[in-house]
């Protein structure tokens, strides 16, 4: 089944405690993407990958880091979390650059509390 | 600053009612205007998108009304049904593609048996 895998779905965190949500798609999709969806604020674009190796800064990637070190993977980095980063969390993937009529594939989402 | 404007936050219809959501935009560089639907506890999927040269597209119950002129796009779901009660993501990029994919604010939709 095609699916993108974000682990884990729920996590409870302290501020400043070291955290890393795994994404994984077997699609072999080139782009993948992070999203934090807030109330009130939609979607927002953390961080973006074109390629194994490729990375780039979305709307909003303070506080972020990500790595893209094998086509299917694309993890998200918290060094440092604070209360503000709790939020619930999205991995995207899709097969090309996106051009017109091309699907985004979303995970099932992390919901992460920092405390 | 949003650059894609929804509206309302949230909607409450009669079942066979027609629920209706719009957005605006004002980068006149977009050229793809998809819709999202998200169920608790699960990922947006896609649900219906439009491109700019033409002003309908039709799924089943589900319908984009696009006008270029206003920068205006709306969603219209005819014979509401409780099983359409989600959170709805209007979106839109341009020339670049997914990884620019801009999202709105979302409208939380509840289809009343």
């Amino acid at each position: 089944e095609a699916q993108v895998t974000q682990n884990p779905r729920y996590l409870i965190t302290v501020t400043g405690k070291k955290l890393t949500v795994t994404c994984s798609q077997n699609m072999n999709h080139e782009y993948m993407s992070w999203y934090r969806q807030d109330p009130g604020l939609g979607l927002r674009q953390i961080y973006y990958s074109m390629n194994v190796e490729v990375t780039d800064k979305g709307d909003v990637p303070e506080g972020y880091k990500v790595s893209r070190k094998e086509k299917r993977n694309f993890p998200l980095i918290l060094e440092s979390p604070s209360p503000n980063q709790t939020s619930l969390y999205f991995c995207a993937s899709t097969p090309d650059r996106g051009q017109w009529g091309t699907e985004a594939f979303f995970g099932q989402g992390t919901r992460l509390t920092v405390v | 600053q949003q650059q894609v404007k929804q509206s309302p936050q949230s909607l409450i219809v009669q079942k066979g009612g027609i629920s209706i959501i719009n957005c605006a935009y004002e980068n006149t560089a977009f050229d793809y205007f998809p819709w999202y639907q998200q169920f608790p506890g699960k990922g947006p999927a896609l649900l219906i998108a439009i491109r700019p040269d033409v002003s309908e597209k039709k799924e089943g119950r589900f319908t984009i009304s696009f006008n270029k002129s206003a920068k205006q796009f709306s969603l219209h779901i005819m014979d509401s049904q409780p099983g359409d009660s989600a959170t709805y993501f209007c979106a839109a990029s341009g020339d670049t593609g997914f990884q620019k994919l801009v999202f709105g604010t979302g409208t939380r939709l509840l289809v009343s048996p």
